[in-house]
């Protein structure tokens, strides 16, 4: 069965330093997914991985996928206090029926 | 549209209690998806349908039952509600996973069994 593990689970960091979160997943999955959460709130969409090798960018946050190595990553640069909020990863498990996610990695950014 | 729409947005419940949280989409969804979310422990499938009629269960189904009669509502029953059930809940609904498809959440529903 998938499992999905992020790290780290907790970041904290300066404004306008870089960082990487890390998404492991067990087992194959044909695309990988990254949403945001802010506090008290539902979770948004951020990109949708699809191939080895994927590489996707919004503004300060870009996203990859390395399916050999069964790992994503969410890399941040500049960080400003607006990108604040708990990051998900998840994989598709069940013949791709089922969506399973990763802990969330909880990002505070500070001046 | 509206997406996914969830009600009620909070509700509190008592020991023993039952309740339906209610769950439907607009867009035509084949796949629904029931999730739990405890602080700190990320989002746990409860019970997922990949269309009307069919529903499976997920990581975590005991004390829950969904039905699923049409496309559009996927609605999710506690029966004998538990302090162990209190928690923030989140419906999802996603195409069939293909091409650039992303699931889209509703905005939760916060129960509390005391």
């Amino acid at each position: 069965e998938l499992k999905v593990e992020q790290n780290p689970l907790f970041l904290s960091m300066q404004e306008g330093k870089n960082y990487t979160i890390y998404c492991n997943y067990s087992t194959t999955s044909d695309r990988l997914y990254w949403y945001r959460q802010d506090p008290g709130k539902s979770l948004e969409s951020l990109f949708v991985l699809l191939s080895n090798g994927a590489v996707k960018q919004e503004g300060r946050l870009m996203a990859s996928l390395d399916t050999k190595a069964r790992l994503s990553t969410l890399h941040i640069t500049a960080a400003v206090h607006d990108l604040s909020a708990t990051y998900f990863c998840a994989g598709n498990a069940g013949n791709n029926r089922k969506l399973i996610w990763g802990l969330g990695t909880s990002l505070a950014v500070n001046p | 549209n509206a997406g996914v729409t969830q009600t009620p947005k909070f509700r509190i419940l008592k020991i023993g209690q039952s309740m339906t949280l209610q769950c439907a989409q607009d867009m035509n969804h084949n796949y629904m998806y029931w999730y739990r979310q405890d602080p700190g422990m990320g989002l746990k499938l409860i019970y997922y349908s990949v269309g009307a009629g069919i529903t499976d269960k997920g990581e975590v189904p005991n004390g829950y039952n969904v039905s699923r009669s049409t496309t559009e509502d996927f609605p999710l029953r506690l029966e004998l509600a538990a302090p162990s059930q209190t928690s923030v809940y989140f419906c999802a609904s996603i195409f069939p996973p293909t091409g650039n498809t992303e699931a889209f959440f509703g905005q939760g529903t916060r129960l509390t069994v005391v």
